[in-house]
């Protein structure tokens, strides 16, 4: 089956940085990779999202890159702020949308 | 972030006793999704639904049962053989855009369960 792998797990940045977060998946198949965003006490939320035909997106200040040769996709968020503060989790899903997620990596922005 | 609900919010359960976790979508999706949040170790799946009346394990469904009986409904019973049931439990639910496939998740704002 899937197995997703995130890093780093905790990510500390000072405002206006930017940060990246990387995950790497195992089965090719695999053709939908949305990362969500989960703070404290909340349910995740679908931030932004990429499929296999598309190397790359972007939504204002996150962007995602998809390199599907060496299996792996990163999440940018640039110009960071307090407010991105959160954990982010990146996931793999093939057709049948069954989704694998990675570990969690924990954002803090320092002002 | 309405569409998807669950109920109750905290739960509290002495040990051997059964619980049953509410899960309600009015998004007409197909596919509903259980999974388990623990501390730094992401989101595990449970159990899944692809349709009415059929549904599958995940990766740690042992100790726990669900039932698809409805369209809208995606329960949860965690047994009282469920060895360390104390975590935050998370639903989600699913549509297809034709030809996109599967589309997100959309999750319900959790229930967190602890054994007393």
């Amino acid at each position: 089956g899937e197995n997703v792998e995130q890093h780093p797990s905790t990510l500390s940045v000072q405002e206006g940085d930017s940060a990246v977060i990387k995950c790497t998946y195992s089965d090719s198949a695999s053709n939908y990779f949305p990362w969500y965003k989960q703070e404290l006490g909340k349910r995740p939320q679908l931030i932004i999202d990429i499929r296999s035909n598309v190397g790359e997106k972007k939504d204002q200040r996150i962007a995602v890159t998809l390199n599907k040769t060496a299996k792996h996709f990163s999440l940018h968020i640039t110009e960071t702020q307090p407010e991105d503060s959160a954990v982010y989790f990146c996931a793999a899903s093939d057709s049948w949308g069954k989704f694998q997620f990675g570990a969690g990596t924990q954002v803090v922005v320092t002002p | 972030d309405g569409g998807i609900t669950q109920s109750p919010k905290y739960l509290f359960r002495k040990e051997g006793q059964n619980v049953t976790l509410s899960c309600e979508q009015n998004l007409n999706h197909d596919a509903m999704y259980w999974y388990r949040q623990d501390p730094g170790q992401g989101l595990r799946l449970i159990y899944y639904s692809q349709i009415v009346n059929d549904f599958q394990k995940g990766d740690i469904a042992e100790g726990y049962s669900v039932s698809r009986e409805k369209k809208e409904s995606f329960p949860l019973t965690v047994t009282s053989a469920q060895k360390n049931p104390t975590a935050f439990y998370l639903c989600a639910s699913q549509g297809t855009s034709g030809s996109r496939g599967k589309d997100e998740q959309f999750f319900g704002p959790g229930t967190r369960l602890t054994v007393l």
